[in-house]
């Protein structure tokens, strides 16, 4: 059974340039979670979503991340313009139910120029 | 507000037993996980413990939870270079039973041969 699907695994992209991240869930999760895991902050939540419904997006650190989930087999995080500071590894993670038991991808590692 | 503190590093020889620890603020937590990290990878849950249990034993690895204290800790037993990671402590409180984990900065564990 295939895991969590992230892409690109690398990006390296000038500042000022738009980023898309992408997520294919495991099928059958219904909840999706965007995290960003850097040396400074550690793993951070920017935005989870239950039944493909933002639920919680209070960490998104401003108006240039936006993250979607048009279906239950996708989920899109896009920075615009991106800055130096966002460089970071991306990771997604899908639950089969609300509570913990989350299922990581291997995460997609930004770096901004 | 909610809290997860672990200490960064900890050092083992093969063969020993390991004791990652960590301590939570979040007193109305209901679940807490331990979950790792391998280099270039996403996190994976290893195990967790409800907040009525004091112990959970799964083969090498041994939870143990003070809640008096806000005290959980991990035990492997028998060390193998391969355990070598980081070791995630997360706690979900009885108010994010939406899903948000809050994890701490993750314990990074040595195993020397």
């Amino acid at each position: 059974d295939a895991g969590v699907i992230q892409s690109p695994r690398h990006e390296v992209t000038e500042m000022g340039q738009e980023v898309t991240l992408r997520c294919k869930p495991i099928s059958g999760h219904n909840s999706l979670f965007w995290y960003r895991q850097t040396m400074m902050r550690g793993l951070e939540l920017l935005i989870y979503f239950n039944n493909n419904v933002p639920i919680d997006d209070s960490g998104m650190p401003e108006d240039r991340f936006s993250a979607k989930m048009p279906n239950a087999s996708f989920s899109t995080l896009k920075i615009q313009p991106s800055e130096p500071r966002d460089s970071a590894v991306y990771f997604c993670a899908s639950s089969p139910r609300v509570a913990g038991e989350l299922f990581f991808g291997e995460g997609s590692r930004l770096t901004v120029l | 507000g909610e809290d997860v503190e672990q200490s960064l590093f900890l050092s083992v020889r093969e063969g020993d037993s390991s004791v990652i620890n960590c301590t939570y603020t979040d007193s109305s937590s209901t679940y807490l996980y331990w979950y790792k990290q391998e280099p270039g990878a996403g996190l994976q849950l290893l195990t967790y413990i409800f907040s009525n249990m004091d112990m959970k034993q799964d083969q090498r690895l041994t939870v143990l939870l003070n809640k008096k204290d806000k005290h959980l800790s991990l035990r492997i037993a028998d060390t193998q270079t391969g355990d070598s990671a980081i070791y995630f402590c997360a706690e979900l409180g009885v108010y994010n039973q939406g899903g948000k984990l809050i994890f701490g900065q993750g314990t990074e564990l040595s195993v020397k041969p």
